[in-house]
């Protein structure tokens, strides 16, 4: 069965680093999202892609987040000035639209900030 | 801003024993509510649901929803230590986003 695969599955960096999150969504998905969990609490979007341009973005999601799409498989989060509060873990998701079809989530990504 | 509320927070059972696990939500412009499973890591999604009274069934779990009252249950019955799990449920409103309840923790002891 085809899944979200996540690398790395730990990552841990300094504060004021730059961290890639890398993901290759299902391969014939269009909608791709990244979603956050702070130990403890829920799970929270970030960030939907589609068509190589955000399609929307949280509140959470600001300067220092950007998304690319580098390659035909390829989905990446960049964090570029590491926090503390950063630390949690990133979940990627794909699915095939963006209303009648579920969203498939990846193993996640657990980013710690030192 | 739309809301999602799931309880009870925890629960502890025994194997065999059926659990019903409650989300209530606040949305504009509902599209669909969703159910994952989460174990270790990645939540695995059960169910989405669209429309009101209608049970989907997956072996021992099964869903209804109810738009009038903006709530939705998930069943599990003759529960197994595999079941334990924090079950998450998540709205989908116009757009992309998923917006998530805080989970029901369940533990099912043998």
């Amino acid at each position: 069965e085809p899944e979200v695969t996540q690398t790395p599955s730990h990552q841990v960096t300094q504060m004021g680093q730059e961290v890639i999150l890398r993901c290759v969504p299902i391969s014939n998905h269009l909608y791709f999202y990244w979603y956050r969990q702070i130990l403890g609490q829920k799970v929270e979007f970030l960030v939907s892609f589609y068509n190589n341009e955000i399609s929307e973005k949280s509140e959470i999601f600001d300067d220092q987040f950007s998304v690319e799409r580098p390659d035909g498989s390829n989905f990446t989060l960049k964090i570029r000035s590491t926090k503390l509060e950063d630390s949690a873990m990133y979940f990627c998701a794909s699915s095939l639209d963006r209303v009648t079809y579920e969203q498939y989530f990846g193993p996640g990504t657990r980013l710690t900030v030192t | 801003e739309d809301k999602v509320v799931q309880s009870p927070l925890s629960l502890v059972v025994h194997e065999g024993d059926t659990v019903t696990l409650n989300c209530s939500y606040e949305v504009t412009n509902f599209r669909s509510l969703l159910w994952y499973k989460q174990e270790k890591k990645a939540p695995t999604f059960l169910f989405m649901l669209t429309s009101s009274g209608i049970e989907k069934k997956s072996g021992r779990l099964s869903s209804i929803l109810d738009k009038k009252e903006l709530f939705s249950i998930l069943n599990i019955t003759a529960t197994q230590t595999g079941d334990s799990a924090i079950y998450l449920c998540a709205n989908k409103a116009a757009g992309n986003k998923l917006t998530f309840g805080g989970g029901t923790r369940v533990l099912v002891k043998p």
